[in-house]
C-alpha cells in the first residue's frame, strides 16, 4: 500500500534562518506531488505541485521554493524565513492517472520567532 | 479561476442528529470532488471521492452528492456522534490541481 511521510512534525525557527521540509512517498511511482500551506482557521493554499522529477509549478509568488530531486521526494525550502511563513505545511500525492484522489501527510507545524 | 466555498463555517449539533454540510464551486469543469476530515493539528483524511460522472457516493454513515451543473456538493452525516467532531473540507480537482474550501468546523455535543 502507499504511504506518505512528512517531517519534521513541528519546527521552530528564527526569522532569517533557512528551511528544509521533506516529503517522501512509498508504494507508488511517478506520483503528482503537492505542497500546501494552511493558515489558522483557513483552507489550504496550494504552494507548489510537481508532475515529475525536476518539474515544479509555483502557484503563488513567495519566499519559498520547492524541488523534486527524486521521483518520490519533494522538498520545500527557504533561504531566509519571514514571520509570515508561519503555518501548517502539508504534503500530498495523487496518481498521475486522471480522476484519482489526493492523499496527505501528517503536516509540519512551522513557527517563526 | 476555480473558487470553492463551504457553508456553514461552523456547526454545533447534539449527538444523534442528522446533518448536511455544503460545498459550492464556480467552475463545473471538474475531474472529481473529494471530502476530507481534519482533526486539530493533523493532516487530512480522505472520506469520499465522487467522480465527475457520478451523482453520489456512500461510506457508512456518510453520503456525498454531486451536482456539477449547479456547482454543488453536499456531505450528509447520519446519526452524528461526538467522534465526528472535526473540520470537514471539500476539494475539487482540476487538471493536476486541487482547489479547497475553507472548511466547516463541526462540533457534536454528547
Amino acid at each position: 500500500s502507499q504511504t506518505i511521510h512528512q517531517w519534521p512534525a513541528t519546527l521552530v525557527q528564527p526569522v532569517g534562518s533557512p528551511l528544509s521540509l521533506e516529503c517522501t512517498v512509498e508504494g507508488t511511482s511517478n506520483p503528482n506531488l503537492y505542497w500546501y500551506r494552511q493558515a489558522a482557521g483557513r483552507g489550504l493554499q496550494l504552494l507548489f505541485y510537481s508532475v515529475g522529477i525536476g518539474q515544479i509549478s509555483s502557484e503563488v509568488p513567495q519566499n519559498l521554493s520547492a524541488s523534486r530531486p527524486q521521483d518520490r521526494q519533494f522538498i520545500l525550502s527557504s533561504k531566509k524565513l519571514l514571520l509570515s511563513d508561519s503555518g501548517f505545511y502539508l504534503c500530498a500525492w495523487s496518481a498521475q492517472e486522471g480522476n484519482q484522489p489526493q492523499h496527505f501527510g501528517d503536516g509540519t507545524r512551522l513557527s517563526i520567532l | 479561476k476555480q473558487e470553492v466555498t463551504q457553508i456553514p463555517a461552523a456547526l454545533s449539533v447534539p449527538e444523534g442528529e442528522n446533518l448536511v454540510l455544503n460545498c459550492s464551486f464556480t467552475d463545473s469543469a471538474i475531474y472529481n470532488l473529494q471530502w476530507f476530515r481534519q482533526d486539530p493539528g493533523k493532516g487530512l483524511t480522505s472520506l469520499l471521492l465522487i467522480q465527475s460522472s457520478q451523482r453520489e457516493q456512500t461510506s457508512g454513515r456518510l453520503n456525498a452528492s454531486l451536482d456539477k451543473s449547479s456547482g454543488r456538493s453536499t456531505l450528509y452525516i447520519a446519526a452524528s456522534q461526538p467522534g465526528d467532531s472535526a473540520t470537514y473540507l471539500c476539494a475539487v480537482a482540476g487538471f493536476n490541481k486541487f482547489y479547497f474550501g475553507s472548511g466547516t468546523k463541526l462540533n457534536v455535543k454528547p
